[in-house]
């Protein structure tokens, strides 16, 4: 069964810091993977997403990932933090095909706080 | 505009009185879902369909039901509420081409 994990749960920086949340994962083919962003009372938007191609992927909001198969990881990057950016980070992974192909199965979150 | 819609976005209720959280999309998507959302928890899928009148479990279905009787449209039912479906509970679309999936805003539901 996929799984992942966030170990950070909680993480601070300053504002104009670089960033990088981990996660990583376990499935047992190519995974399609994503980072999603929740801010306090808000539904889930989607950053970026990998399903093939470069391993480098780039998302809105100044966001990047990279994807390293030999790491199982799937880390998220920003090279320069604002305050705007505090909120809930999920990491998830989702089935290429099959029967379940819509199903995604998130870690437990990071909680990104800001410092001015 | 592409949107998964979500009523009501907050419900207090008290244990064993029924009720339904309604979820909209307009992308015709063929796939649904239902997550639940508690702290340290991240989202665990309740249950999911493939496609009108296709439905099955996701990895928490214990306490729910679903419907889909059209393609846009699927329903959460609890039937007996407990005080642990307290959570927060969002509906997901995707199309089987990238499992790329759309989030409505999410449906707050206390049961006291």
């Amino acid at each position: 069964a996929q799984s992942v994990t966030q170990p950070d749960i909680h993480i601070t920086v300053s504002e104009g810091a670089s960033l990088e949340l981990r996660c990583n994962y376990s499935y047992g083919a190519t995974p399609y993977l994503f980072w999603y962003v929740q801010s306090p009372g808000q539904g889930l938007q989607l950053l970026l997403k990998y399903f093939s191609g470069d391993t480098l992927v780039q998302g809105i909001k100044g966001f990047e990932a990279e994807f390293k198969r030999s790491q199982s990881s799937f880390n998220l990057r920003k090279p320069s933090v604002h305050w705007s950016d505090a909120a809930e980070y999920f990491c998830a992974v989702g089935e290429a095909g099959g029967t379940s192909y819509g199903k995604l199965t998130f870690g437990q979150g990071t909680i990104l706080t800001v410092h001015p | 505009e592409a949107q998964v819609t979500q009523n009501p976005r907050y419900l207090i209720t008290v244990t064993g009185k029924k009720l339904t959280v309604t979820c909209s999309q307009n992308m015709n998507h063929e796939y649904m879902s239902w997550y639940r959302q508690d702290p340290g928890l991240g989202l665990r899928q309740i249950y999911y369909s493939m496609n009108v009148e296709v439905t099955d479990k996701g990895d928490v279905p214990e306490g729910y039901k679903v419907s889909r009787k059209e393609k846009r449209n699927f329903p959460l039912i609890l039937e007996s509420p407990s005080p642990n479906q307290t959570s927060l509970y969002f509906c997901a679309s995707s199309s089987p081409l990238r499992s790329e999936a759309f989030f409505g805003q999410g449906t707050r539901l206390t049961v006291v």
